[in-house]
Formats: structure tokens, sequence, C-alpha cells
């Protein structure tokens, strides 16, 4: 196992596109979780999933922003009519058990024009 | 309102010397706190926990202690080396409730030889 991995690591978009991330975390690992971090900020919470069940989602997440897990494997973030306030990097991150440390991905960087 | 106050400044310090980093928070109670790595473009990087009732934590150069009274935590990394420049995250886990951490916006460390 090669960690979490992130695809696209890369996205420039057009403002009012549709834009669909994918994470894959490791495969033990049952919690996943998406956070987005702007320029100079720490990770900000977006949604936590443990196995297939989305459990919370930051209420600072609006409509556009959805997340699913199907099958409790990989995980897609899918931001819909982009906005250029969405620009950012979004980060997955897996564990195992509550007390583990997350293993991050190398994040995928969205710029909005 | 929860709120984690890093230092915003960067912390520049000699090679050899002990860094140290300081994680202030108010309005928490927190089961964990843990600390991250991250470097320019990449996702975080584990690097220890602490839970509210062990007062220090030690793992090799590093080491983390946790005051629940003064709500703050210090993390050192003695011996330091220019290869442990990174910004450095300060993260909580709230007891109760869904497992998610609160990240700071993180201390900038560059240790110059």
């Amino acid at each position: 196992d090669t960690g979490v991995s992130q695809d696209p690591r890369h996205k420039i978009t057009k403002r009012g596109q549709n834009v669909t991330f994918r994470c894959d975390p490791i495969s033990e690992h049952n919690r996943l979780y998406w956070y987005r971090q702007t320029l100079g900020q720490g990770p900000e919470f977006l949604t936590y999933f443990q196995n297939e069940a989305q459990l919370e989602k930051s209420r600072l997440l609006s409509d556009r922003f959805s997340a699913e897990r199907p099958k409790g494997s990989f995980s897609t973030l899918e931001i819909q009519r982009t906005e250029q306030g969405d620009s950012a990097m979004y980060l997955c991150a897996s564990s195992f058990r509550d007390r583990d440390g997350y293993t991050f991905g190398s994040g995928t960087r969205l710029t909005v024009v | 309102s929860q709120k984690i106050e890093q230092n915003s400044e960067a912390l520049n310090i000699q090679e050899g010397k002990t860094a140290t980093l300081t994680c202030n928070y108010t309005n928490y109670s927190p089961a964990y706190l843990q600390w991250y790595r991250q470097d320019p473009g990449r996702g975080p990087v584990f690097l220890l926990l602490i839970r509210e009732n062990e007062k220090e934590k030690r793992k090799e150069r590093l080491k983390v202690t946790f005051d629940t009274t003064l709500k703050q935590s210090l993390f050192h990394i003695t011996a330091s080396q220019p290869a442990d420049s990174a910004t450095y995250l300060c993260a909580l886990m709230f007891s109760g409730g869904y497992n998610k951490l609160i990240f700071g916006a993180g201390t900038r460390l560059a240790v110059h030889p």
C-alpha cells in the first residue's frame, strides 16, 4: 500500500463548471476525511466518512459540494458551479481508529478562473 | 467561538538549537492533540499525538507537552537541522461526537546552517 492517493494533482477550471476529485485511502482505514486548505491557513474540515456512511458535513459546505464513498472504499468530492472562492488545495485523509494520526494525500490543487 | 492559535510569524533558528513552537486553544475540551509537519505543496504528515491525561510525549528528537489548565501545547525539536524546516500544524480532536481534527494555521520553522 502506497498511502493515500488523490487524483488529479492539479485542476484548472472555468467558473461555473463542475469538478470531481477522487481519493483512494489506505485500504485498512475505515475513516476518511476531506479538508480544504488555502494559502497560509490550516486545513479546514469539510466532511467525514466511516465506511460508506457520511457522518458529518461542515456547515461551511454549501449545497454545491457533495461527497460520496460507495462501498466504503474510494471517495469522490464534487463541486458544482464552481466559483473563484473555491480555489484551494483539497486534501483527503484516512485513519483506522480515532486515536490514530491521519494519513493525508498530497492533495488536489483547484484553480477556478 | 472555538479557536486554535499558533504563532503566525516564522520561527528562525540556528542549526543545532532547540526549536519551540506554541499552540494555544480556547473553548475546547480536547481528547487528543496532534502535531503535523507540512512541506510546501504537500499534505500534512502526522508526527505525534498526546492525550488530555498525558503531560509529555517524546519521539526521537521531538517532544510535545500538553497543559489542559493553560490550554496550551508546546512542540520542541532538539538538535534542529535544516531538513526540519517546514510548517508545523497543531490539531485538536474533541472528546465525544465524531473524531474530526480541527487545525491551527501553523507556524513556519526555518533552520539555518
